[in-house]
C-alpha cells in the first residue's frame, strides 16, 4: 500500500502570510493527488486534484504543486477563514486511497 | 444540486452490527462510483470501502474486510454498509463520498458523516 506522510503536522501564521504544507508518498502516484479542506464539525472539501487543478469555486490564493513523490500545497496569503485541517490523499491506480495525517493551519 | 445524506449511525455493542446508508440526490447516482471514508474523533481520515457503478468491483480496507460489507441500489439512489462485529476502534464518523467521473478514487463531493459509537 501506498503511504502519505505530511509535514508539518501543524502550523501558526499570520492573516496574510504565505502557507506551504509537503505531502510525499511512499511511491510515484503520477500526479493523482487530491488536497482537502477540513474545517471543524465539518465534512472535508475537495480543494485541489491531479496535484494542481483549482476545483470548481476554490479561490485562487490556493495552488498545489509537484510530481512523482513529492508534492506542495500554498495559501499565498492566509485568511481567517482558512483556519482548517488540510489533507493530501493519492488516487493513484486501485484501492486502498490513503490520506496524509493531516496538517492543521490556525492563527498566530 | 448534490446532496449526500448519511443515516443509521448510533451506539452500538462491541460484536454489534449496523447498517448505514447515503441517500444521493442532483446527480446520476448510477454513473458514479461510490465510497465510504471515516473519521475517528480526534483523528484522520480513513477510506473504507468503495464500490463501482454497477457493483462489479468492491473494495475494502484491510482494518474492515471480511466484516463490512458495501452495496448499493441504483433504482433507490442508494448506498450501503453493513457493518458487523463491530469493535471500539471502529468509532468513528462516517462519511458517503462521490467519486468523479475523471477518475476512480477522485472524492468529489461529501455527505455530513453519521457518528458510529461502539461501546458497552
Amino acid at each position: 500500500d501506498i503511504q502519505m506522510t505530511q509535514s508539518p503536522s501543524s502550523l501558526s501564521a499570520s492573516v496574510g502570510d504565505r502557507v506551504t504544507i509537503t505531502c510525499q508518498a511512499s511511491q510515484d502516484i503520477n500526479n493523482y493527488l487530491s488536497w482537502f479542506q477540513q474545517k471543524p464539525g465539518k465534512a472535508p472539501k475537495l480543494l485541489i486534484y491531479d496535484a494542481s487543478t483549482l476545483e470548481t469555486g476554490v479561490p485562487s490564493r490556493f495552488s498545489g504543486s509537484g510530481s512523482g513523490t513529492t508534492f506542495t500545497f500554498t495559501i499565498s496569503s492566509l485568511q481567517p477563514e482558512d483556519i482548517a485541517t488540510y489533507y493530501c490523499q493519492q488516487y493513484d491506480n486501485l484501492p486502498p486511497f490513503t490520506f496524509g495525517p493531516g496538517t492543521k493551519v490556525d492563527m498566530k | 444540486e448534490v446532496q449526500l445524506a448519511e443515516s443509521g449511525g448510533g451506539l452500538v455493542k462491541p460484536g454489534g452490527s449496523l447498517r448505514l446508508s447515503c441517500a444521493a440526490s442532483g446527480f446520476s447516482f448510477s454513473s458514479h462510483s461510490m465510497n465510504w471514508v471515516r473519521q475517528a474523533p480526534g483523528k484522520g481520515l480513513e477510506w473504507v470501502s468503495s464500490i463501482t457503478t454497477s457493483s462489479d468491483y468492491k473494495y475494502y480496507a484491510a482494518s474492515v474486510k471480511g466484516r463490512f460489507t458495501i452495496s448499493r441500489d441504483n433504482a433507490k439512489n442508494s448506498l450501503y454498509l453493513q457493518m458487523n462485529s463491530l469493535r471500539a476502534d471502529d468509532t468513528a464518523v462516517y462519511y458517503c463520498v462521490r467519486d468523479s467521473l475523471a477518475a476512480p478514487g477522485l472524492f468529489e463531493y461529501w455527505g455530513q458523516g453519521t457518528l458510529v459509537t461502539v461501546s458497552s
